[in-house]
């Protein structure tokens, strides 16, 4: 069975303090891991799909890296903007998705 | 292009009630899919369809119908409401794997 798993579940920085989010995962098979943003009482909104080992992916102050078990969310000198929660999911078989339960980011100015 | 609408954006229903939550998506998607959101639980998948007239359960199908009759409509019935189904449901499309969501619809269940 997939299993992904995120940490920590809530993470508290300080404007400009930078950090990383984690998503580990057990699949057979991976066919992509991805992660999104979830504002407040809004749908998950798509921010990066990562294929193999070593791939990364940068969109501002943010960085996806990912390894054979494991993903990390680079967030760089984070914005009080930048305060959502993310999700991890991977890919299988399909186009199912198997969810983490998200790391809640509040970034405090 | 809207993306995923889904109506209604709040639902009040009594134990027992029925109701069709309904999705649409303008990018002609051929893979839909219905998640329930509850905290400490993330993200689960009820139901999905890879195109139309084909559906599949996903992980929580219990309680829940769907249909697939054209690209554009992928609708949610609960067939008799109970509390358990208080949740907030999302309805996503995807291509090529990257799933674009809708902003969700709040169902309490009394």
């Amino acid at each position: 069975e997939d299993q992904v798993t995120q940490s920590p579940e809530a993470l508290r920085l300080q404007e400009g303090e930078s950090s990383s989010l984690n998503c580990s995962y057990t699949v057979s098979g991976l066919r992509g891991l991805f992660w999104y943003r979830q504002d407040p009482g809004k749908g998950p909104e798509f921010l990066f799909t990562l294929y193999s080992a070593g791939e990364e992916k940068e969109k501002e102050r943010l960085k996806a890296t990912l390894t054979k078990k494991e993903s990390f969310l680079h967030i760089t000198a984070p914005k009080p903007e930048d305060s959502a929660t993310y999700l991890c999911a991977v890919r299988t078989s399909g186009s199912r998705l198997t969810f983490g339960e998200g790391t809640q980011l509040t970034v405090n100015p | 292009n809207a993306g995923v609408t889904q109506t209604p954006k709040f639902q009040v229903l009594k134990t027992g009630q029925s109701m069709t939550l309904q999705c649409a998506q303008d990018m002609n998607h051929e893979y839909m899919s219905w998640y329930r959101q509850d905290p400490g639980m993330g993200l689960r998948l009820i139901h999905y369809s890879v195109g139309a007239g084909i559906t599949d359960q996903g992980e929580v199908p219990n309680g829940y119908n769907v249909s697939r009759s054209t690209t554009e409509d992928f609708p949610l019935r609960l067939l008799s409401a109970a509390p358990s189904q208080t949740s907030v449901y999302f309805c996503a499309s995807s291509l090529r794997g990257e799933q674009y969501f809708g902003p969700g619809t709040r169902l309490t269940v009394t």
